[in-house]
């Protein structure tokens, strides 16, 4: 099973609406978890992070329920410009404490549509 | 204001050929990494630093090695380039213990 798993989409939406994007992890030693985005043919960079209590950055809400596993990212009143590959991140603690590395899902791809 | 700086952008291969992906960072940190994006795969981990002297092998790491010689420098050798190696390569970067990273333009690699 792959340590991070989000649904590939294409989420094809009208400007203006509200989309959800979900992930799933698999590794309950994770540790951080990150939404980033990519644009076509473009580096990855990072939208937000995602705290247990939930937290907010504008239209956008990310949340983490560490019981099921799962991270989501809301986007609210999508714009054209938020059309992108959005990609979700966690970091598992590695074997006496120390930072590991970066787990990337494979990303779902928004389209908002005018 | 540089960031992760990634040479060269495209590059075409014969197999068998080897080569050198450049990745340099003017931030001073201590984490480097080096990984792959393939369709449908995601991004792939193949080497990381910790720190200078010090490099460790992610989740792909056959027919790549790496060195890392000083904090700014982590360049990404292909020791003789197949087909499979065909690829987007992305250099990031972060600071220890923080865990933003900062990712390179990307080198878009084909090998024919």
């Amino acid at each position: 099973r792959k340590e991070v798993e989000q649904d590939p989409g294409p989420f094809n939406v009208p400007e203006g609406a509200t989309v959800a994007f979900n992930c799933t992890y698999s590794n309950s030693a994770s540790q951080s978890f990150f939404w980033y985005r990519q644009d076509c043919r473009k580096e990855p960079k990072l939208l937000m992070s995602v705290y247990s209590s939930g937290n907010e950055d504008g239209r956008f809400t990310a949340q983490l329920n560490r019981a099921s596993q799962y991270i989501s990212l809301l986007i609210r009143d999508s714009k054209l410009s938020d059309s992108a590959t959005y990609l979700c991140v966690v970091i598992l603690m590695n074997y006496g404490g120390s930072q590991g590395n970066l787990i990337f899902g494979k990303g779902t791809k928004l389209s908002v549509k005018p | 204001n540089a960031g992760v700086t990634q040479t060269p952008k495209f590059q075409v291969l014969k197999t068998g050929q080897s080569m050198t992906l450049q990745c340099a960072q003017d931030m001073n940190h201590e984490y480097m990494s080096w990984y792959r994006q393939d369709p449908g795969m995601g991004l792939r981990l193949i080497h990381y630093s910790v720190g200078a002297g010090i490099t460790d092998q992610g989740e792909v790491p056959n027919g790549y090695n790496v060195s890392r010689s000083t904090t700014e420098d982590f360049p990404l050798r292909l020791l003789s380039a197949a087909p499979s190696q065909t690829s987007v390569y992305f250099c990031a970067s972060s600071y220890a213990g923080q865990q933003k990273a900062f990712f390179g333009q990307g080198t878009r690699l084909t090998v024919v």
